[in-house]
């Protein structure tokens, strides 16, 4: 099993500043990697697919970056809209799908 | 407009049984795959089960052998028969389409609580 480990659990920043949100995976999983949005009292939301390709409708300021085992998320300058948990998912060898155990954006 | 409604969710015993429920509109569950994903309160996502298009089901290890994903290709649902639940089952479960490898269509949730 494909373990995925994010950091940090929490990062808090205010309006406007840039969120860098990492991820690792514990082999690599080439570029099959997605990232999921879920704010309070809601389902998950597919954000980023294929490390750094944005789903339908999502704003040009989130972007994904790296592959093999290191990924990075960055919004560009946070929106008050943006503050939830993102998680990382590898599609690269499953079952299992695996996610990681969540970054929560708060704000500052 | 593609959708995903669970249901099925409630207060179980230790031991006892529920069936979950994952109506989809909007496509056909058959051509599909179709997927459980759990949240425990406060926790982060965890993956149950999975039922591919020509049927196959996989399951996570947490849930092998009391678990079982099927569909009813005439109804357009999943289910998700759970036995011998645990206080670790307890969670909102989340049925998911897989599209391209991605969980593309979420449903609403329904919420699983195990407690004597």
């Amino acid at each position: 099993e494909i373990v995925m480990t994010q950091s940090p659990a929490t990062l808090s920043d205010s309006p406007g500043e840039r969120a860098t949100l990492s991820c690792r995976a514990s082999e690599s999983v080439g570029r099959n990697l997605a990232w999921y949005q879920q704010k309070p009292g809601q389902s998950p939301r597919l954000l980023i697919y294929y490390a750094s390709t944005r789903a339908t409708g999502v704003p040009a300021r989130f972007s994904g970056s790296g592959s093999g085992t290191e990924f990075t998320l960055t919004i560009s300058s946070l929106q008050s809209e943006d503050f939830a948990v993102y998680y990382c998912q590898q599609y690269n060898n499953w079952p299992p799908l695996t996610f990681g155990g969540g970054t929560k954006v708060e704000i500052k | 407009e593609v959708q995903l409604v669970e249901s099925g969710g409630g207060l179980i015993q230790p031991g006892g049984s529920l069936r979950l429920s994952c109506a989809a509109s909007g496509f056909t569950v058959s051509y599909s795959f179709l997927t459980w994903v759990r949240q425990a309160p406060g926790k982060g996502l965890e993956w149950v089960a999975v039922i591919y298009a020509d049927g196959t089901e996989r399951y996570a290890d947490s849930v092998k052998g009391r678990f079982t994903i099927s569909r009813d290709d005439s109804k357009n649902t999943v289910y998700l028969q759970m036995n011998s639940l645990r206080g670790e089952d307890a969670a909102v479960y989340y049925c998911a389409r897989i599209q391209y490898q991605l969980l593309d269509v979420w449903g609403q949730g329904t919420t699983v609580n195990v407690s004597s």
